[in-house]
């Protein structure tokens, strides 16, 4: 149980383009979603905490106007980079959370490249 | 703020050897601590974890202690196998709030 699904897994897109990751818990309800993203060979820097139904939470220096976060539904969560240039290139991970757990559950990441 | 540091890697072992990683952590409160494993390509999975002082997480054979003392929670394991390689985080959270606070993360090779 407590399966959480990162779609796509790997995407290469043009500078200038936004791009869509979807994070999703399979077997649960996420009240919580959290956003990562992780430099080559570094630990995971958490970019935004969103909880269903409001609007996320996001960390200091994380631009909210570039990293949109939409968290619908209890099984799903967005990312989107918009106007992605280089430097946004990055692995990004998800985890969830549900109401009365401290656990944290990971997806598999998404790997972004933007030439 | 919280934070965590982890020994230096990587860390490169023969298979069957002990295994131990270093974690310290600094808190205001009485946080929850947890290892968790990434294996190339892969996002992270939770190996282990300990909510309280002195509690003992195990799994697969990985055990760690939260060390309240010495605010430690290192990372053993008896006999590792090649399977083992693996990037591996020490994080700990804080009793109130759901954010959780990484270490740098240990690189480990294991060779047959």
């Amino acid at each position: 149980g407590a399966v959480v699904s990162q779609h796509p897994s790997r995407v290469i897109c043009k500078s200038g383009t936004s791009v869509k990751i979807e994070c999703r818990s399979l077997d649960f309800q996420a009240t919580t979603m959290f956003w990562y993203r992780q430099f080559p060979k570094q630990s995971l820097m958490l970019m935004a905490t969103s909880n269903e139904g409001s609007k996320a939470t996001y960390e200091q220096g994380v631009e909210k106007d570039k990293f949109l976060i939409n968290h619908a539904s209890l099984t799903l969560s967005t990312l989107t980079v918009t106007s992605a240039h280089p430097e946004d290139s990055s692995f990004y991970i998800c985890s969830a959370s549900y109401r009365g757990r401290e656990t944290q559950y990971f997806g598999p990441g998404t790997r972004l490249l933007v030439l | 703020g919280d934070s965590v540091t982890q020994m230096e890697g990587p860390v490169t072992l023969s298979e069957e050897a002990f295994l131990t990683i270093n974690c310290t952590y600094t808190a205001t409160g009485y946080p929850s601590l947890f290892w968790y494993v990434q294996y190339p390509g892969e996002g992270l999975q939770l190996l282990l974890k300990a909510t309280k002082a002195d509690d003992k997480g195990s799994n697969k054979g990985f055990e760690a202690t939260y060390r309240k003392e010495t605010t430690s929670f290192h990372l053993e394991k008896g006999s590792v196998q090649v399977s083992d390689s693996a990037v591996y985080f020490c994080a700990l959270k804080e009793t109130s709030g759901s954010r959780l606070t990484f270490g740098e993360g240990t690189q480990l090779t294991v060779n047959p």
